[in-house]
């Protein structure tokens, strides 16, 4: 069955860029999607389709694909940006979600 | 603006039914589809069904196949979810979520703010 891995922690300085890593196999032929899910909180869509931000969605927020490997990226991060992050495709009739990862601003 | 309200959770022994909600408004409900997404404590997001925005197509992940029925009430603007033989490995929050517009590859994109579930003796 299809699987996304994420690393499951990532930390940045405040004002660095992040990047958090998604791979699986044949997601270089799907969409990926990216959420953030903060404590207590709903998660918030902020990529879809690889590199789309959903209105209002901050510009340092961006995503990429290379290959089998999507990618979102947080530059400039702040503070608020403390969250988990989770991956998504859409494969043959399945949501399927990454693992989740973890990012600390240190 | 788009407003997602469940209901229904509670504590049930495991093999009973429970009925899950959620009251839509701030959309065209029947114009999109709709999601479940569970997440039990501590853990990472799970997928547990789409309905298409008729209701003529539901899809569900294999750990709740043939237990668990996603429908649509159009009549009321409710999405639901029936749960039969419920498992304590079903504890979880259930949240519900749009399908973004543009289809299934465009991502869930507005989340109700969950309701638990707790399977337990």
């Amino acid at each position: 069955s299809f699987e996304l891995t994420q690393p499951p922690s990532v930390s940045v300085s405040p004002g660095q860029t992040a990047t958090i890593t998604c791979s699986g196999d044949t997601l270089g032929y799907k969409y990926a999607s990216w959420y953030q899910q903060k404590p207590g909180q709903s998660p918030v869509l902020v990529i879809y389709q690889d590199t789309k931000r959903p209105s209002g969605m901050p510009e340092r927020f961006s995503g990429s694909k290379s290959g089998n490997t999507a990618s979102l990226t947080i530059s400039g991060t702040q503070a608020m940006d403390e969250a988990d992050y989770y991956c998504q495709a859409w494969d043959s009739g399945t949501v399927v979600f990454g693992g989740g990862t973890k990012l600390s601003v240190l | 603006q788009v407003q997602l309200v469940e209901s229904g959770g509670g504590v049930v022994q495991p093999g009973r039914p429970l009925r899950l909600s959620c009251a839509a408004s701030g959309f065209p409900f029947s114009d999109y589809g709709m999601h479940w997404v569970r997440q039990a404590p501590g853990k990472g997001l799970e997928w547990v069904a789409l309905i298409s925005y008729d209701g003529g197509n539901k899809f569900y992940a294999d750990s709740v196949k043939g237990r668990f029925t996603i429908s649509k009430d159009f009549s009321r603007d409710t999405l639901l979810l029936q749960m039969n033989g419920l498992r304590p490995e079903d504890t979880a929050v259930y949240f519900c979520a749009t399908q973004n517009y543009g289809g299934n590859t465009a991502g869930l994109n507005s989340w109700g703010q969950g309701t638990l579930v707790t399977v337990s003796s």
